[in-house]
């Protein structure tokens, strides 16, 4: 089964602190994307990277920025944290080809900025 | 860009009542279509997923959807609900060729015993 571990479930940060988010997938996947999830928007695309070095501009990129080193490690950072920002965040992984493609989750992390 | 809808936000049934909840998209061009569940506390999953043939899909836990190409539409049916089907649906589109799933806003299913 393909898996994609964030490293926090929860977390609590002061506003104006940079904070790190990782996520990590085991399966190979070209393509990562981070998310952030909140009630009645659904899921909103912040990045997302194709490649090893790549990345793209989702939806809602401002105030974060991401880096991929590795295929298999993809990165969110928020550079000065606000409490617009507190949401619950998503990252995933995906194939490019293939008939699967589908997205695999993984947990969320829950980020409050107080 | 390509947009989702997802007509109904919160929906409440008794169980063994049927389920069926709306997807359109806005994208004219091939398409691969999700519906995703997220159990409470649980991570986000895929139901089933449409890429080409039958437009008619079977998922896990007695889940379908059917796809209609000529509505845009994917909607998600269950014949008979369960307490435990109560989560959060997304529905999501990749056009084809894009890397790129665009979900709808969810929508938040309870199930009452």
């Amino acid at each position: 089964d393909v898996k994609v571990t964030q490293s926090s479930r929860y977390l609590v940060k002061r506003t104006g602190e940079k904070v790190f988010l990782e996520c990590v997938q085991d399966m190979d996947h070209e393509n990562m994307f981070w998310y952030r999830q909140d009630p009645g928007l659904g899921l909103r695309l912040i990045y997302f990277s194709y490649d090893v070095k790549m990345k793209e501009k989702g939806d809602i990129p401002e105030g974060y920025s991401v880096s991929r080193e590795k295929k298999e490690r993809f990165s969110l950072i928020l550079e000065s944290a606000s409490t617009n920002q507190t949401s619950m965040y998503l990252c995933a992984s995906s194939l490019t080809q293939g008939a699967g493609g589908e997205a695999f989750f993984g947990q969320g992390t829950r980020l409050t900025v107080v | 860009a390509q947009s989702v809808s997802q007509h109904n936000h919160h929906v409440i049934l008794s169980e063994a009542a049927s389920l069926e909840l709306g997807c359109n998209y806005s994208y004219g061009g091939t398409v691969n279509l999700f519906w995703y569940v997220q159990y409470p506390g649980q991570h986000l999953q895929l139901l089933l997923k449409y890429f080409s043939g039958d437009p008619l899909v079977k998922g896990i836990k007695g889940f379908e959807a059917e796809f209609i190409k000529s509505k845009f539409s994917f909607n998600l049916r269950k014949p008979s609900v369960q307490w435990s089907d109560t989560a959060e649906y997304f529905c999501a589109v990749r056009p084809g060729g894009s890397y790129i799933p665009t979900f709808g806003r969810g929508t938040s299913l309870i199930v009452h015993p």
